[in-house]
């Protein structure tokens, strides 16, 4: 696989139930990101990873939000606890340096979460 | 805060024309600048990326310019196909890692 995938695609979950979303990104790519995607708006971004280092975390809306890259490759993005408000697209993407590099972002497929 | 602005949000045209998406953001202190499509239901396709050092980049039927003084980024697309509707998001990277979006062009090529 050439390029970055996600886990699950779709996902429903009852209001207060936890999830666990799974990004893979390109080989040997050193920075990892998770954005937040709204129906109709742009990506926002949420946390960011320097291979198992999350160097910002700043975009994380509330601490029910969890993510790691524990081995410097994948990463799980969990949700504790959800609330409708965080039906949302979540999509991954890495890029090759480190973010103070000048690479280009390469984008998953997303995982698309309902809370009901 | 920067803030992406992305007009028109969007944008009907007959196949074969061409066309011009504009982006614009409010601190011209950036690194780059990339251009993205986006499927329905689909993930981000990197379209071109600008360094800040640099005016503009070509790519087949894409053309994408910068002018970080005033804030502005254009992507162009020459003889429009159908094949080309998607939304086209523009992105902004400033200093560390943080990466603002636009909230898109939905663009429609009408065979």
């Amino acid at each position: 696989g050439a390029g970055v995938s996600q886990s699950p695609r779709y996902k429903v979950a009852k209001r207060g139930q936890d999830v666990a979303l799974r990004c893979d990104p390109i080989s040997g790519h050193v920075s990892l990101f998770w954005y937040q995607q709204a129906l109709g708006q742009g990506p926002e971004f949420l946390t960011y990873f320097q291979n198992e280092a999350q160097l910002d975390k700043s975009g994380l809306p509330s601490d029910r939000f969890f993510a790691e890259r524990p081995e410097g490759s994948v990463s799980t993005l969990k949700i504790q606890r959800t609330q409708q408000e965080d039906s949302a697209v979540y999509l991954c993407a890495s890029s090759l340096g480190r973010a103070s590099g000048l690479g280009a972002q390469y984008f998953g497929p997303g995982t698309r979460l309902l809370v009901l | 805060k920067q803030e992406v602005t992305q007009i028109p949000a969007a944008l009907s045209v007959p196949e074969g024309e061409n066309l011009v998406l504009n982006c614009s953001f409010t601190d011209s202190a950036i690194y780059n600048l990339q251009w993205f499509r986006q499927d329905p239901g689909k993930g981000l396709t990197s379209l071109l990326l600008i360094q800040s050092s640099q005016r503009e980049q070509t790519s087949g039927r894409l053309n994408a310019s910068l002018d970080k003084s005033s804030g502005r980024s254009t992507l162009y697309i020459a003889a429009s196909q159908p094949g080309d509707s998607a939304t086209y998001l523009c992105a902004v990277r400033r200093n560390g890692n943080q990466f603002y979006f636009g909230t898109g062009t939905s663009l429609t090529v009408i065979p």
